[in-house]
C-alpha cells in the first residue's frame, strides 16, 4: 500500500524560502510510471496544482510558480522536495504531495497535508 | 490554462438521494476528468478517473459520464458518509486544473 507524508515547517516568514519534502512508502520511486506531485490548497481560492517530477528529474510546474518553485528527488532515499521562495501571505496553503499516475493527472494517494503559514 | 467550471457550488440532500454534479471545461479535454471527494480536515481521494472508471474500493453508486465538454458525477444513494465536498480536475493538459468544488451537505 502507497502512502506518502509530507514534513516541514508549518510557519515561514515572508520574503524566505518554503522548504518541503514528500516521504513515499510502499512504492519505490525509480521503478517509474509515477508522477510525483505537489498541490496546495488555499482556503479561498481552491486547489491548485504546484507541479510534478518524474524520478529521472523531468520536471512539469505551473506556469504561474515556475518562476518561484523548485522540485527535486531522491529516488535513494524514496522522497521528493518542493522549494518555494520569495513566499507572501497569498501562499499560505495546506501543501500536499501526491502521486500521479500513467497520464500523470489521476492523483493517488495523497498525503495529509501539512499547513504553512506564512506570517512575521 | 483549462477552466473547468463545476456547479452548484452546495447541495443539501438527504440520505437515499439520488444526486448530480456537474463540471464543464472550458475546451476539448476529451476523456481526461478526474474527480475527488474530500472530507473536513482529509486529503482529497480519488474515486473516479478517465471521466468515468471507478477506482477500486469506491462503492458502486458512484458513477461518472461525459458528454463533450461536460462531465457528470452521479450518487444513486446518498449514505451518510457521502456528504463532503467533490472536485472535478482536468489531467488532458499541463497545468491540471480542479473545479472549485460542491459542498454537498445533510437536507
Amino acid at each position: 500500500q502507497v502512502q506518502l507524508q509530507e514534513s516541514g515547517p508549518g510557519l515561514v516568514k515572508p520574503s524566505q524560502t518554503l522548504s518541503l519534502i514528500c516521504i513515499v512508502s510502499g512504492d519505490p520511486m525509480n521503478s517509474g510510471g509515477s508522477y510525483w506531485t505537489w498541490i496546495r490548497q488555499h482556503p479561498v481560492k481552491g486547489l491548485e496544482w504546484i507541479g510534478f517530477i518524474y524520478y529521472t528529474g523531468i520536471t512539469d510546474y505551473n506556469p504561474s510558480l515556475k518562476s518561484r518553485v523548485t522540485l527535486s528527488v531522491d529516488p535513494s532515499k524514496n522522497q521528493f522536495s518542493l522549494t518555494l521562495n520569495s513566499m507572501t501571505a497569498a501562499d499560505t496553503a495546506v501543501y500536499f504531495c501526491a502521486r500521479g499516475g500513467a497520464t500523470a493527472g489521476n492523483l493517488d494517494p495523497w498525503g495529509p497535508g501539512i499547513l504553512v503559514t506564512v506570517s512575521s | 490554462d483549462v477552466q473547468m467550471t463545476q456547479s452548484p457550488s452546495s447541495l443539501s440532500a438527504s440520505v437515499g438521494d439520488r444526486v448530480t454534479i456537474t463540471c464543464r471545461a472550458s475546451q476539448k479535454i476529451t476523456k481526461f476528468l478526474n474527480w475527488y471527494q474530500q472530507r473536513p480536515g482529509k486529503a482529497p481521494k480519488l474515486l473516479i478517473s478517465a471521466a468515468s472508471n471507478l477506482q477500486g474500493g469506491v462503492p458502486l453508486r458512484f458513477s461518472g459520464s461525459a458528454s463533450g465538454t461536460d462531465f457528470t458525477l452521479t450518487i444513486s444513494s446518498l449514505q451518510p458518509e457521502d456528504f463532503a465536498t467533490y472536485y472535478c480536475q482536468q489531467s488532458y493538459s499541463t497545468p491540471y486544473t480542479f473545479g472549485q468544488g460542491t459542498r454537498l451537505e445533510i437536507k
